[in-house]
């Protein structure tokens, strides 16, 4: 099956501090979605980027499907941006998603 | 409504027991989902309901028994589970076109 990896697996930044997450992965995908997930558990959906560019106020993502990576831009960051990030793409059949490796963020105040 | 709701939050459970996990959409998706997630771990897959229909089963043990009544709703069921079942428990949906799932904030499942 696909795999997905993440990159930096843990992430420790000062508030106001600007990041990049990176995601591999080994076959070509037709769709990606980015997922932030809170110290609760809840997966809380960032972004859905196939290709291109996409912008939420101080999150962007770029997915180039081409190279097989995509990339989460978080600026300014805040404490609540703390948690676990996922990118996850398709497998087979387009029915299943295959999460990645995960990139742990914690912002210190 | 782009909400997906589960219930219970939390559930403690004898490994005698029987018990049940829900799940509720009203975005209108025909696709619904069921992933295990461990400590420190991504989520796993373990079902596929689309159209109602189980489409997929990673081959998960026969104590885990889903049922999809109708397409806004999705159980599961848990009987005489191990503790190592013991993990955060997520519902998803999506169109059956796309794949954009939505998740649910999750059953934390703890077996004694």
């Amino acid at each position: 099956g696909i795999q997905v990896e993440q990159s930096p697996p843990d992430l420790i930044l000062q508030e106001g501090a600007n990041s990049t997450l990176r995601c591999n992965f080994s076959d070509s995908v037709n769709n990606l979605q980015w997922f932030h997930q809170n110290p609760w558990g809840q997966l809380i959906n960032l972004f859905y980027i196939p290709s291109g560019t996409k912008q939420n106020g101080r999150l962007s993502a770029t997915t180039v499907a081409t190279e097989r990576y995509s990339l989460l831009y978080i600026s300014s960051s805040q404490t609540t941006d703390s948690g676990v990030y996922f990118c996850a793409v398709p497998g087979f059949g387009n029915e299943k998603l295959t999460f990645g490796t995960g990139t742990r963020l914690t912002i210190i105040p | 409504d782009t909400e997906v709701t589960q219930t219970p939050k939390h559930l403690v459970m004898g490994m005698t027991n029987k018990k049940s996990l829900k799940c509720e959409q009203h975005m209108g998706h025909r696709a619904m989902y069921w992933y295990k997630q461990k400590a420190k771990k991504p989520p796993e897959l373990m079902f596929v309901y689309s159209y109602e229909k189980l489409s997929i089963n990673e081959s998960v043990p026969s104590r885990f028994s889903p049922e999809c009544p109708n397409s806004s709703l999705l159980n599961l069921h848990l009987h005489a589970l191990q503790p190592e079942d013991s993990a955060l428990y997520l519902c998803a949906s999506s169109q059956v076109s796309n794949n954009e799932q939505f998740f649910g904030p999750g059953t934390r499942l703890t077996v004694l």
